[in-house]
């Protein structure tokens, strides 16, 4: 059981490339999530995935768009990097229901130059 | 006002005492609560969630709820150096209907040998 798996864990871009973000979850959750955590700004909502088949934007939105695939993947583009994307992405899960506690990915830490 | 607010720290205690950290949120139908440790460099990790008044204990964790005063606490007992990270409080809202969390920047606890 690996829980939330991402890739890749650390990447490079220049300023213009394009890039997607992937995420899996095997815990049979219904709902997924990405966030972007930056010093001093905490964890901020991108865009999140209620259930299979929907998506909706969070805080962050700009610049980044996302596909769930299926239950298992959610995935995040970058269609044109800046530098103000550089960060650290988290991808997370939950069930759905009364009970809305997120686990979390281990990470991918991008720099755009 | 944000809408969950946490001292940023850093937090010193000595090993084996109790740490204290707080945090306060504006919404007042917030629904659940959720307190997640980070290591530096790593993901957040779930550490309890409590979503009734009152105290919820987990080993050496108790989590503290007081929807009056807007107000959730943990409390570790009896202090070690590996509980030295970053202490995340995030809240979901009652108007919410998916899993999405509100987090506060975190307090930086230091357990000192």
């Amino acid at each position: 059981n690996a829980g939330v798996t991402q890739t890749p864990k650390f990447q490079v871009l220049k300023t213009g490339q394009s890039m997607t973000l992937q995420c899996a979850q095997d815990m049979n959750h219904n709902s997924m999530y990405w966030y972007r955590q930056d010093p001093g700004m905490g964890l901020r909502l991108i865009y999140y995935s209620a259930s299979e088949g929907t998506t909706d934007k969070g805080e962050v939105p700009n610049g980044y768009n996302v596909s769930r695939l299926n239950k298992r993947e959610f995935s995040l583009r970058l269609e044109s990097a800046a530098p103000s994307q550089t960060s650290v992405y988290f991808c997370a899960s939950s069930v759905a229901g009364e009970v809305y506690e997120q686990y979390f990915g281990p990470g991918t830490r991008l720099t755009v130059t | 006002q944000k809408e969950v607010e946490q001292n940023s720290g850093p937090l010193s205690v000595p090993e084996g005492a109790i740490a204290s950290l707080n945090c306060t949120y504006s919404d007042r139908v917030s629904q659940s609560f959720f307190w997640y440790r980070q290591y530096s460099g790593k993901s957040p990790e779930l550490i309890m969630s409590i979503y009734s008044n009152g105290d919820k204990e987990d080993g050496r964790f108790t989590a503290q709820l007081n929807k009056a005063s807007q107000y959730v606490s943990l409390l570790i007992r009896d202090s070690q150096p590996s509980d030295s990270a970053t202490y995340l409080c995030a809240v979901k809202k009652r108007s919410s209907n998916t899993g999405k969390l509100i987090f506060g920047q975190g307090t930086t606890l230091q357990v000192k040998p």
